[in-house]
């Protein structure tokens, strides 16, 4: 059954403290992985797209990588304005199927 | 550059109702999805329209359905309303080729919150 899972469900840090959020997934083709971050009483916004294994994406402090199992959203040095819902997604190749994982939600303590 | 405008942004509905909800894309984009959110379930994808015609959809009832008009505007409808339905609604737009950032960046919009009573 193609699921996604992320890990944490909920993450607080110290302001400056790196770390990292998972998104595992076991889907039976993947077009696609997609992270997002939803502030409270918004829809999602876009972060990122990875489209295969071993490809990185960057975006001021956030990176996303992605393998063939899982994926990660580096966080480094972390400011309160990052404080969100990080939510990832993947696209099946069969079916063009979505399925979301229910998020991780960070809070980053000044 | 305008957002993508949803309307309403709350709705409270009985159950065995019917109800409309409508999403203005950005303009010149031509793809519109649509998403269900709930605290339980996270959320899901619902269905996909481009160009006016149902390109992907996921797996929901019958009882939900949409269409999309020449100016891209879509609407969703879901009927005979059950509890379960009390969610909040986000479609998100994109250029062309592909939905949830594929190819270009998707675009959502802030949703509607339906409560079933």
């Amino acid at each position: 059954e193609d699921q996604v899972t992320q890990s944490p469900e909920a993450l607080r840090l110290q302001e400056g403290e790196s770390s990292s959020l998972n998104c595992s997934y076991t889907v039976s083709g993947l077009r696609g992985l997609f992270w997002y971050r939803q502030d409270p009483g918004k829809g999602p916004e876009f972060l990122f797209t990875l489209y295969s294994a071993g490809e990185e994406k960057e975006k001021e402090r956030l990176k996303a990588t992605l393998t063939k199992k899982e994926s990660f959203l580096h966080i480094t040095a972390p400011k309160p304005e990052d404080s969100a819902t990080y939510l990832c997604a993947v696209q099946t190749d069969t079916g063009n199927q979505f399925y979301f994982g229910t998020g991780t939600s960070l809070t980053v303590i000044p | 550059k305008a957002g993508v405008t949803q309307t309403p942004r709350y709705l409270i509905k009985t159950r065995g109702q019917q109800v409309t909800l409508s999403c203005s894309p950005i303009s010149g984009h031509r793809s519109v999805s649509w998403y269900q959110q709930t605290p339980g379930q996270g959320l899901q994808f619902l269905f996909e329209y481009f160009s006016e015609t149902q390109r992907n959809k996921g797996n929901f009832p019958g009882r939900f359905s949409g269409r999309q008009f020449s100016n891209s505007r879509s609407e969703m409808n879901v009927s005979t309303l059950e509890l379960g339905d009390s969610a909040l609604y986000l479609c998100a737009s994109s250029a062309e080729g592909g939905i949830l950032g594929w190819g270009t960046e998707a675009f959502f919009g802030q949703g509607t919150r339906l409560t079933v009573v």
